[in-house]
This record gives C-alpha cells, sequence and structure tokens, in this order.
C-alpha cells in the first residue's frame, strides 16, 4: 500500500533563517506531488505541484521554492523565512494519471518568530 | 483561475440531526469534486467524491449533490454523530485531482 511521510511535524524558526520541508511517498511511482498551506481556519492553498523529476510549477508568488529531486520525494526549502511563512505545511501525492483523490501527509506545523 | 465558496463556515447541530454543506465553484470545466474531513491537528482525508458525470452519490450516512448547470455542490451527513465533529473542505478540480481549489472550510459540531 501507499504511504506518505513528512517531516518534521512543528518547527519553530527564526526571521530570516532557512527552511527544508521533506515529503517522500512510498509504494508507488511517478506519483504527482503537492506542497499546499494551510493558514488558521483557512482552507487549503496549493503552493507548488510536480508532475515528474526536476519538474516543479510554482501557483503563487512567494518565498518558497520546491525541488523534487527524485521520483518519490519532495522538498519545500527557504533561503531566509518570514513571519508570514507561519503556517501548516501539507505534502500531498495523487496518481499520476487521472483524476482521483489526493492523499496527504501528516503536516508540518511551522512556527516563524 | 477557479474558485470555491464554502458556506456556512460554522454549523452547530444536535446529535442525530442532519448536516448540510454547501459549495460553488466558477470553472464549468472542473469534473471532480472531492470532500475531505480534516480532525484537529491532523490531515485531511477524503470522505467522498463525485465526478461531473453523476449527480448523486451516497455512501451510508453522506451524501454529495452536483448541479452541474448551477454549479454548485452540497455534502449531507445524516444521524450525525459526535466523531462527525471536524472541519470540512470542498474542492473542486479538472484533470488533476490533487491540483485543488479548495473551499475555506466548514467546521462542524456535533453535540451530544
Amino acid at each position: 500500500s501507499q504511504t506518505i511521510h513528512q517531516w518534521p511535524a512543528t518547527l519553530v524558526q527564526p526571521v530570516g533563517s532557512p527552511l527544508s520541508l521533506e515529503c517522500t511517498v512510498e509504494g508507488t511511482s511517478n506519483p504527482n506531488l503537492y506542497w499546499y498551506r494551510q493558514a488558521a481556519g483557512r482552507g487549503l492553498q496549493l503552493l507548488f505541484y510536480s508532475v515528474g523529476i526536476g519538474q516543479i510549477s510554482s501557483e503563487v508568488p512567494q518565498n518558497l521554492s520546491a525541488s523534487r529531486p527524485q521520483d518519490r520525494q519532495f522538498i519545500l526549502s527557504s533561503k531566509k523565512l518570514l513571519l508570514s511563512d507561519s503556517g501548516f505545511y501539507l505534502c500531498a501525492w495523487s496518481v499520476g494519471r487521472g483524476n482521483t483523490e489526493a492523499f496527504f501527509g501528516q503536516g508540518t506545523r511551522l512556527t516563524v518568530v | 483561475g477557479e474558485n470555491v465558496e464554502q458556506h456556512p463556515s460554522t454549523l452547530s447541530v444536535q446529535e442525530g440531526d442532519s448536516a448540510v454543506i454547501k459549495c460553488t465553484y466558477s470553472d464549468s470545466a472542473s469534473n471532480y469534486f472531492p470532500w475531505y474531513k480534516q480532525e484537529l491537528g491532523k490531515r485531511p482525508q477524503l470522505i467522498i467524491d463525485i465526478r461531473s458525470n453523476v449527480g448523486e452519490k451516497k455512501d451510508q450516512r453522506i451524501a454529495v449533490t452536483l448541479n452541474k448547470t448551477a454549479k454548485h455542490f452540497s455534502l449531507h451527513i445524516t444521524e450525525t454523530q459526535p466523531e462527525d465533529s471536524a472541519v470540512y473542505f470542498c474542492a473542486a478540480s479538472r484533470g488533476n485531482a490533487g491540483k485543488s481549489t479548495f473551499g475555506d472550510g466548514t467546521t462542524l459540531t456535533v453535540k451530544p
């Protein structure tokens, strides 16, 4: 069966520090991968998605970047965090072909202080 | 791009009553409409979905209806239980379910 791992679960970082969140998927190949951010009391905002290694699409301009160095690995990064980067970050995957549900990781609660 | 609006933002019902959450979408090309349940501090999980070639789908106490003409879809939960308390999100997508536009969520509270 397929599983998705996301870490760390919580993170407190000072303003101006770098960020690296990692997500890996097991049990499937060629998945579509996504990074979402969820602000308190709000829905999920799609930040990045990837349909293959090295292929990254950005949905919103921001202080973050994403990379996909391997088929089932997706990384969210920042060189210098801002206070506004605080939030709940969710990695997700879906089947590469077809329109079916997205499976979410457990999320990372990021607090920038 | 797609815009999804969800109402109400909060909903409180007595145990055993029904709950209805409504969403509208703007992109007539959207063809997949999932509903996710998110318990506090946890990941969203799919509870039911519907595709544009179907008008209604039911799974035990949960049902979803879709009106393509009006571009709205609704989640219906019957015989609510306290464990149904959570935040529910609707979403719409076309061709790529992970690249969905989400509503802002509805916080459902079921009072025992």
